[in-house]
């Protein structure tokens, strides 16, 4: 598609459910940048994935968050046994590649509210 | 760490006027980029202007404008002409060249309002 593209646009689930974000990113963008985005708060990094290299994790919260690149192109962000403070816009981005000047290209975000 | 901090969580401006969006970065780095995003309400993060840190001229893209002061780690954002469609949360970022994979560190975000 012509843009990033996620889903869905909103969530609203309970306390305990496990959900899961989808993200489509630019046709040939190598780089996939999930951030999350707390109310009021700026953006959150979590995780990134660069072509086939093993994915960095370092910002995912907690073990109850996990995400995959399936093919080098869509991604998926599972969140286990969600918690209220999951509550959140979750926003994906790709980029060319991981060189530095290059901009990330965001989607709309998904927001999840966790009742 | 590096950390990326912006001290006006609300700012407010004329249309046709000019305002000036403050960011500050902590790092021990002598290489990295700083950008500028801009966030409407559609939640659609889209990049406003970006600094190479080793370059000392400052950016510009039509009405945007940055000042860069690297001894100081600053680093604000100048809309030349307000148009009522500037509004929105403005946030800075920050992206090491050295690791951390090239992901962006952001600041807390400006919410600005444009009157008309």
């Amino acid at each position: 598609g012509a843009g990033v593209s996620q889903s869905p646009s909103n969530k609203v689930t309970e306390k305990g459910k496990d959900v899961e974000l989808r993200c489509d990113p630019i046709s040939g963008h190598t780089a996939l940048y999930w951030y999350r985005q707390s109310l009021g708060q700026g953006l959150e990094f979590l995780i990134y994935f660069q072509g086939n290299s093993a994915p960095d994790k370092s910002g995912l919260p907690s073990d109850r968050f996990s995400a995959e690149r399936t093919g080098g192109s869509v991604s998926t962000l599972t969140i286990q046994r969600t918690q209220q403070e999951d509550s959140a816009v979750y926003l994906c981005a790709s980029s060319v590649d991981l060189a530095l000047r290059r901009e990330l290209f965001f989607g709309e975000g998904s927001r999840l509210t966790v009742l | 760490a590096q950390t990326v901090t912006q001290s006006q969580p609300e700012m407010s401006v004329q249309e046709a006027e000019t305002v000036t969006l403050s960011c500050t970065y902590d790092t021990s780095e002598s290489d990295y980029y700083l950008f500028w995003y801009k966030q409407p309400p559609s939640r659609q993060m889209i990049l406003v202007i970006r600094q190479e840190a080793y370059k000392q001229q400052n950016a510009t893209e039509n009405r945007f404008s940055v000042n860069f002061q690297k001894a100081a780690k600053s680093f604000s954002l100048k809309i030349s002409d307000s148009q009522l469609g500037d509004a929105a949360m403005y946030f800075c970022a920050y992206r090491s060249v050295y690791n951390q994979g090239g992901k962006l560190i952001f600041g807390q975000g400006t919410e600005l309002s444009v009157k008309p």
